[in-house]
């Protein structure tokens, strides 16, 4: 039973370009979350989905960030325009159900923007 | 928000020695989760304990709900415990989103 997966593992920008990021969950699993690491620091929310719907994005920033989980495929996490402060590790969780389930995480993106 | 405290912020340990890592939360809590991220950066699941006790092998945590912390212990440590520890709960008007705590840093050293 594979876990999380995440891809690219390791993803360099120039200012400017955009960034693709895509989870796939645990088989079975319907709820995806999305979380950002900075250098040095503990990991912060930005975006929880289920299928085709944003349940809550209040972690993520207002400009440039956006993120879909579609009816098929992998949920992808879309950064225009990256500057170098979006440079971080950015992880994806999924759980089984909404209520009190475990978030198994995945291996992490981590992006640097030159 | 929930705040999310954890101490102490670094350990250094000799090998095969104990420890005791804290989690302190400010609000009732849904979910609590202890991971473990080691020096490749992978965050391993340790234990799912919003209350009680669970061991796993030489790691064990209890959560005393009511009393808003929890407690990792690491016993007989070895080199490959190093890596920072993080708890991070689910709770409060926070709805399914974990909140992380600043995680404990430690080293062992053989």
């Amino acid at each position: 039973n594979a876990g999380v997966m995440q891809n690219p593992r390791h993803l360099v920008r120039r200012r400017g370009q955009e960034a693709r990021l895509r989870c796939s969950p645990m088989k079975g699993h319907s709820h995806v979350y999305w979380y950002r690491q900075l250098p040095e620091e503990g990991l912060k929310f930005m975006v929880y989905l289920q299928k085709e719907n944003i349940i809550d994005e209040s972690g993520m920033p207002k400009e440039r960030f956006s993120a879909e989980f579609p009816k098929e495929g992998p949920s992808i996490l879309r950064i225009q325009q990256v500057v170098r402060g979006d440079s971080a590790a950015y992880f994806c969780a999924s759980s089984l159900d909404r209520e009190q389930q475990t978030q198994y995480f995945g291996p992490g993106t981590r992006l640097l923007v030159l | 928000g929930i705040q999310v405290e954890q101490s102490p912020p670094d350990l250094i340990l000799q090998e095969g020695a104990n420890s005791t890592l804290r989690c302190n939360f400010s609000d009732s809590v849904n979910n609590l989760q202890w991971f473990h991220q080691n020096p490749w950066g992978q965050l391993i699941n340790l234990f799912y304990i919003p209350s009680g006790t669970k061991q796993n092998g030489r790691l064990s945590a209890t959560t005393v709900a009511t009393e808003r912390y929890s407690l990792l212990y690491i016993s007989s440590s070895q080199t490959t415990d190093s890596g920072v520890y993080f708890c991070a709960v689910e709770g409060g008007a926070a709805g399914n989103k974990l909140t992380f705590g600043g995680g404990t840093r430690v080293l062992v050293k053989p």
